[in-house]
C-alpha cells in the first residue's frame, strides 16, 4: 500500500543549528502538504508544495518538492526552542475522499 | 471561532467498556474524519467520511464504527474497548480544494 516514511525519526539540536528532515513516499503525489504538531498540541498545517521541483519559505523555514514529487524536505535555520515539536508531511490517499496519508514523523527537540 | 471541537478531553476505560468519542465542527467543511496517534507510527486513518450521509473505512477501521451526524458532527464508537485501542484520537475536517485539513484538540484514551 502506499506509504509514506520520515527520517530522522527523532533529532536534538542545539539552539541555533540547522535541523532537516526529509519525507519520502512510495508511489507519486499530487501535492504534498507539512504540519507541525507541538507536544501535547495537534497537528497544525504550515504549507502545501503541488509543483515538481517547488520551494517556499516561510521565515526560517524552506520547503522543497522533489522533481519526481515522490519526496520532500523541511530545512529549519538557526534553530530556536519556539520550533520544538514533530513535523509531518501527508500525501494525498488514493481513492478520493480528500483523504491524507501522514508521515511517521520527526520529533523535534531544541537545547539553550 | 471554535473550528474543531472534541469531548471529552481524556478518558479511561475498562476493557469492554463502550464509548462515543464526540467531534463537531463549524466551518461548513464537507469531509471529517478521525485519526488515532500512536508513538512513533504518525497519525493513521480510522474512518472519514466525504459528505453528510456517507462514511468510509481508513486504513485502521477494526474495533471502530462512525456517525456522520449532520454536517456539523462526526462520532466514533468503540463498541468493546480493548487495551490495543489506547491512543490519542484525532478529529478533523476539510472544506476544499488546496485548504488543509484542520484537526480537533485530540481525545487522550486509556484502556485498562
Amino acid at each position: 500500500g502506499q506509504q509514506v516514511m520520515q527520517i530522522p525519526q527523532y533529532q536534538h539540536v542545539q539552539e541555533g543549528e540547522d535541523f532537516t528532515t526529509y519525507c519520502n513516499s512510495s508511489t507519486t503525489l499530487s501535492n504534498i502538504q507539512w504540519y507541525k504538531q507541538r507536544p501535547g498540541g495537534h497537528p497544525v498545517f504550515l504549507i502545501q508544495l503541488v509543483k515538481s521541483g517547488e520551494v517556499k519559505k516561510q521565515k526560517r523555514l524552506t520547503f522543497q518538492f522533489g522533481e519526481a514529487k515522490k519526496n520532500s524536505s523541511l530545512h529549519i535555520t538557526a534553530t530556536q526552542t519556539t520550533d520544538v515539536g514533530t513535523y509531518f508531511c501527508a500525501g494525498p490517499l488514493t481513492g478520493g475522499g480528500n483523504k491524507l496519508t501522514f508521515g511517521t514523523g520527526t520529533q523535534l527537540k531544541v537545547e539553550l | 471561532n471554535a473550528g474543531v471541537t472534541q469531548t471529552p478531553k481524556f478518558q479511561v476505560l475498562k476493557t469492554g467498556q463502550s464509548m462515543t468519542l464526540q467531534c463537531a465542527q463549524d466551518m461548513n467543511h464537507n469531509s471529517m474524519y478521525w485519526y488515532r496517534q500512536d508513538p512513533g507510527m504518525g497519525l493513521r486513518l480510522i474512518y472519514y467520511s466525504a459528505s453528510e450521509g456517507t462514511t468510509d473505512k481508513g486504513e485502521v477501521p477494526n474495533g471502530y464504527n462512525v456517525s456522520r451526524l449532520n454536517k456539523r458532527e462526526f462520532s466514533l464508537r468503540l463498541e468493546s474497548a480493548a487495551p490495543s485501542q489506547t491512543s490519542v484520537y484525532f478529529c478533523a475536517s476539510y472544506g476544499a480544494g488546496g485548504q488543509p485539513q484542520h484537526f480537533g484538540d485530540g481525545t487522550r484514551l486509556s484502556i485498562l
